[in-house]
């Protein structure tokens, strides 16, 4: 089974910190993305990744930035945490346009 | 750009009814068509996907799907839904084989009453 792994569950952070959402995939997949879920919203797109070292920004990049060191790892940054970024985030990996969903990290900024 | 309209946001159905979920996409050129489930707490599972082919489609949980193209639609159905089968569905599209970017829909929450 594919496996996509995120380090947190739950998160709360201060308004203004520095924050790391670490995302690693088990099935040597290239592609790899992070969307943000809110109520009525869906899932929308903040930053996706074909290749080690490339990054492209997504449908709602702002305040956001990744890396992607290592092949099977993901990492979401938020620059300087605010309250509007208070959400689900959802890491995924695909292969053939099929993707495969982390459990997703619930953040509240406060 | 692709887009994915979910028309209800919240169904309530009974056990052992019948379920159907609306999902209408916009885009110019034959599209790669997904069921995604969301049960509470968890990530988003694959019900089923579409790409070519016979457009009746068979998932996982007893779950089909039917594009139509005419309608621009992909609907889910279940014939007999199960009190486990209360979730999130969330409809998505990709627009090729080489963009692996997905759209997503709002979601549908369903309610399975007893």
């Amino acid at each position: 089974d594919v496996k996509v792994t995120q380090s947190s569950r739950y998160l709360v952070k201060r308004t203004g910190e520095k924050v790391f959402l670490e995302c690693v995939q088990d099935m040597d997949h290239e592609n790899m993305f992070w969307y943000r879920q809110d109520p009525g919203l869906g899932l929308r797109l903040i930053y996706f990744s074909y290749d080690v070292k490339m990054k492209e920004k997504g449908d709602i990049p702002e305040g956001y930035s990744v890396s992607r060191e290592k092949k099977e790892r993901f990492s979401l940054i938020l620059e300087s945490a605010s309250t509007n970024q208070t959400s689900m985030y959802l890491c995924a990996s695909s292969e053939y346009t099929e993707a495969f969903f982390g459990q997703g990290t619930r953040l509240t900024v406060v | 750009a692709q887009s994915v309209t979910q028309p209800d946001i919240h169904i309530t159905v009974s056990e052992g009814a019948s379920l159907e979920l609306r999902c209408n996409y916009s885009y110019g050129a034959t599209p790669y068509l997904f069921w995604y489930v969301q049960s509470p707490g968890q990530g988003l599972q694959l019900l089923l996907k579409y790409f070519s082919g016979d457009t009746l489609v068979q998932g996982i949980k007893g779950f089909e799907a039917e594009f139509k193209r005419s309608q621009s639609s992909f609907n889910l159905r279940k014939p007999s839904v199960h009190w486990s089968d209360a979730a999130e569905y969330f409809c998505a599209v990709g627009v090729s084989s080489n963009d692996y970017k997905l759209s997503f829909g709002a979601g549908t929450t369903v309610t399975v009453r007893a």
